[in-house]
């Protein structure tokens, strides 16, 4: 069965440096999205790409993040300068259609923790 | 954010009998509603969803059923397994938009 796929499964950074966390979606897949859940919080949408540009993000998605397709494959979510609370569970998702009208299947996810 | 609701952060089950999962919403603008299961250390794994169009969905041993006047759906696993033991979330959204709005979970024991 096809699965959304991430890595690293662990992240380890130190404040302030650059993260790049990769994720390899469906393959047939088109919409792309990256959540968070911090420790104990809900599971909280950051952003969703679609054709190559964003298509809608949340008030957490600042300038300090920002999405790539770089090939056919990957989809990567970039934290520029990484602060204490950008640690936590950061999971990608796809799905074959547009919000509502298709369900999202997430990856494992990857575990960041900004030191 | 409070949109989506869960207020049971836990339940728990005797293996065979129904395990009943609610949820509840505040945003009408919400006409998508799916159910996801998560286990420790994997990412949360999609189970059923409802259109505001329907009343009632089911696939295999998973019913959602959905109020719309009352803003307020439910999952129902019968027979509840051990193997169900997780942490489920509501989750919604509308046809308009990408994001899903998810609710804080309610992890589920099912006793053997």
């Amino acid at each position: 069965e096809p699965e959304v796929t991430q890595t690293p499964s662990h992240q380890v950074t130190q404040m302030g440096q650059e993260v790049i966390l990769r994720c390899v979606p469906i393959s047939n897949h088109l919409y792309f999205y990256w959540y968070r859940q911090i420790l104990g919080q809900k599971v909280e949408f950051l952003v969703s790409f679609y054709n190559n540009e964003i298509s809608e993000k949340s008030e957490i998605f600042d300038d300090q993040f920002s999405v790539e397709r770089p090939d056919g494959s990957n989809f990567t979510l970039k934290i520029r300068s990484t602060k204490l609370e950008d640690s936590a569970m950061y999971f990608c998702a796809s799905s074959e259609k547009a919000g509502g009208l298709g369900e999202q299947f997430f990856g494992p996810g990857t575990r960041l923790t900004v030191l | 954010d409070q949109q989506v609701k869960q207020n049971s952060p836990s339940l728990s089950v005797q293996e065979g009998r129904i395990s009943i999962l609610n949820c509840d919403y505040t945003n009408s603008m919400f006409d998508y509603f799916l159910w996801y299961k998560k286990y420790p250390a994997e990412g949360p794994t999609f189970l059923i969803s409802i259109s505001s169009i329907k009343d009632k969905n089911e696939d295999g041993r998973f019913t959602v059923f959905l109020n719309k006047s009352a803003k307020h759906l439910s999952l129902h696993i019968v027979p509840s397994q051990p193997g169900d033991s997780a942490v489920y979330f509501c989750a919604a959204t509308n046809t308009g938009r990408r994001a899903l709005t998810f609710g804080s979970g309610t992890r589920l024991q099912v006793q053997p």
